[in-house]
């Protein structure tokens, strides 16, 4: 398996885009976690999936934020319209219960302009 | 509400000597917690774990210390290397409840020679 994959690795957009970013994750695994990388808060739970169902968004900062799960292999976390303090690095991971260790992809570094 | 917290957003240490990373967590409820090691530019990687039953664990030069009692736990890196240098990230998840796996803020480790 080729791990976690996330998409775009970078994306530059400008204040007010729609901005979507991808992630695939291992096959057989049954949760997927989004984070958000910040200085102040390290890594910062945003929303999880258990078998495609979100069972925790709490940690989504606003509603200009929004995850979803079509399907066991991909998930997309959408921020519309965008703003320059969503700039960070966003991480995807996914885990197959009952083991404990997150497998996490390599990041989109977001900037927003 | 950082359930996880790591207070020393850095370490230094002099290479081959012991490296210690400390974090402390408010929920009694975690059962499992993990180490993550993370170099720039890269997704987090597993490290090591430990479950809530035990109070170490151990493998190879790192070894993770957990007191239930004092909500603390520590990771020890001995001898150190250079090629530790990066960031070590704490993280708890309490599979028998809410299924969060939540993270600290990390602590900079870096190896001098």
């Amino acid at each position: 398996d080729a791990g976690v994959i996330q998409s775009p690795r970078h994306e530059v957009t400008e204040m007010g885009q729609e901005v979507t970013l991808r992630c695939k994750p291992i096959s057989g695994h049954d949760y997927l976690f989004w984070y958000r990388q910040t200085m102040m808060r390290g890594l910062e739970l945003l929303i999880y999936f258990n078998n495609n169902v979100p069972i925790d968004d709490s940690g989504m900062p606003e509603d200009r934020f929004s995850a979803k799960m079509p399907n066991a292999s991909f998930s997309t976390l959408k921020i519309q319209p965008s703003e320059p303090r969503d700039s960070a690095v966003y991480f995807c991971a996914s885990v197959r219960a009952p083991n404990t260790e997150a497998f996490f992809g390599q990041g989109t570094r977001l900037t927003v302009v | 509400d950082q359930q996880v917290k790591q207070n020393s957003p850095s370490l230094s240490v002099q290479e081959g000597r012991i490296s210690i990373l400390n974090c402390d967590y408010t929920n009694s409820m975690f059962d499992y917690f993990l180490w993550y090691k993370k170099y720039p530019a890269e997704g987090p990687t597993f490290l090591i774990s430990i479950s809530s039953i035990k109070d170490k664990n151990e493998d190879g030069r790192f070894t993770v210390f957990l007191n239930k009692s004092a909500k603390h736990l520590s990771l020890h890196i001995v001898p150190s290397q250079p090629g530790d240098s990066a960031v070590y990230f704490c993280a708890a998840i309490d599979w028998g409840g809410a299924q969060k796996l939540v993270f600290g803020q990390g602590t900079r480790l870096t190896i001098n020679p």
